[in-house]
């Protein structure tokens, strides 16, 4: 079945950066569209960006563009969250998801997240 | 960006009894291409990932349980529950996924009365 494992999480200091990583198993990765959301604690879901299956096309949330890039690797089944300039408000569990499809902006599947806290 | 608005915040139900949850597009999300609303809703549960339940507005994830159904098209859309269980309280979010940036609705807790 869809497995998806995020990793990369942690307490990290405003401004600084993070790289947040998901490997995906139980379905051929390099077809499909992969999704970063996030949950800031209590509150409810925001996505953040999608990467088509080949890499090549790439969407981000206002909140994020400029200051994050997703990027993939399918050799590796992994896909990447580099977000910079950090800010208190970028804390939240970061969710790897799945597109249902090459480029598709449904989500179908999930991980179990990974808590980025942004505090000094 | 496409704005999703749910109604109600919170909704309290008894066992065995209808729920509905309204999601509301600030434009259209009805492709005149296809004819498909590109209107989604997932259930989340306490301490677990968020879990596709309709896509298109009405067709039913693979394994969901019938009593869910979805409705709707253009800007107004429902989420009904016909007879709630248990296991069904969890916080509903209605997500267009037309366009990007994808946006979801802010969420509706659902318990039981």
């Amino acid at each position: 079945q869809v497995q998806l494992v995020e990793s990369g999480g942690g307490v990290v200091q405003p401004g600084r950066s993070l790289r947040l990583s998901c490997t995906a198993s139980g379905f051929m990765f390099s077809s499909y569209a992969m999704h970063w959301v996030r949950q800031a604690p209590g509150k409810g879901l925001e996505w953040l960006t999608i990467i088509s299956n080949d890499g090549t096309t790439k969407h981000y949330a206002n909140s994020v563009k400029g200051r994050s890039t997703i990027s993939r690797d399918n050799s590796r089944k992994t896909v990447y969250l580099e977000m910079n300039t950090l800010r208190a408000e970028d804390t939240a569990l970061y969710y790897c998801a799945r597109g249902r499809g090459s480029g598709s902006f449904l989500v179908d599947s999930w991980g179990q997240g990974t808590l980025v806290t942004v505090s000094s | 960006d496409i704005v999703m608005t749910q109604s109600p915040d919170s909704l309290a139900v008894s066992l065995g009894e209808r729920a509905t949850i309204n999601c509301k597009s600030s434009q259209t999300v009805l492709s005149s291409s296809n004819n498909k609303n590109f209107l989604a809703w997932y259930q989340q549960k306490p301490g677990q990932p968020p879990k596709l339940l309709i896509y298109w507005a009405s067709t039913r994830e693979s394994g969901v349980p019938d009593r869910f159904s979805g409705s709707g098209s253009g800007t107004d859309f429902t989420l009904a529950i016909s007879s709630l269980q248990a296991e069904d309280v969890a916080v509903y979010y209605c997500q267009q996924y037309y366009n990007a940036p994808i946006t979801f609705g802010q969420g509706t807790r659902l318990e039981i009365k």
